[in-house]
């Protein structure tokens, strides 16, 4: 099993371009979640999917969309990218949500310059 | 914010020592989790914790939980080099989703 997939694994972006990472997961989870690391700011929750064709905004949605068509595939995108979306960014997903631990994938590393 | 807070942010040990790690919280959980995360990779779920526990064990980590002072700590006994890491707690309040804290990176010197 791969479990998550995030594609692609580095990126560098000019200000005001637009790109979308994608979150594949082969373990029928229902819940899906993008989160977003900076240094000492630990993790923060940008959009999350409680299920097919659902999604939420977490604590820091601002500049991103998101998109969950399909089970297996949580979408985020930047519709024009700016420097302070420089970050790691990680997707997780998990068969319940908060009862049951998170499958995280290995992360994007996003530059905007 | 329902944020983690771990302390400290920093540790160093010897291999063989224990290491503790404490996490704050503000609001009521319902559970509360634990991550690892080696450098340059993602988190890696270690344990979880309910509110109606107290304490829960899983190899060499042991976990506890004190509502009443809405905090948890983790032991890691023995510690090896291979567990040097960034270690995060995560609480939850709404049961969809979890708010992580800023970590405590440990080091364990062989």
């Amino acid at each position: 099993n791969a479990g998550v997939t995030q594609t692609p694994k580095f990126r560098v972006l000019k200000t005001g371009q637009s790109m979308t990472l994608l979150c594949a997961q082969d373990m029928n989870h229902e819940y899906m979640y993008w989160y977003r690391q900076d240094p000492g700011m630990g993790l923060r929750l940008i959009h999350y999917s409680v299920g097919e064709g659902t999604t939420a905004k977490g604590e820091v949605p601002d500049g991103y969309n998101v998109s969950r068509l399909k089970k297996q595939n949580f979408l985020l995108g930047l519709e024009s990218a700016a420097p302070s979306q420089t970050s790691v960014y990680f997707c997780a997903s998990s068969y319940l949500g908060a009862n049951y631990g998170y499958t995280f994938g290995s992360g994007t590393r996003l530059t905007v310059v | 914010s329902q944020q983690g807070e771990e302390d400290p942010q920093a540790l160093s040990i010897q291999e063989g020592e224990n290491a503790t790690m404490n996490c704050s919280y503000k609001t009521s959980i319902n559970n509360l989790q634990w991550y690892r995360q080696n450098s340059g990779r993602g988190l890696v779920h270690l344990i979880l914790i309910r509110s109606n526990e107290r304490e829960k064990h899983s190899g060499r980590l042991r976990v506890t939980l004190d509502t009443s002072k809405k905090s948890s700590s983790l032991l890691i006994t023995a510690s090896r080099a291979a567990d040097t890491a960034s270690y995060f707690c995560a609480t939850d309040a709404t049961g969809n989703q979890f708010y992580f804290g800023t970590g405590t990176s440990l080091t364990v010197i062989p």
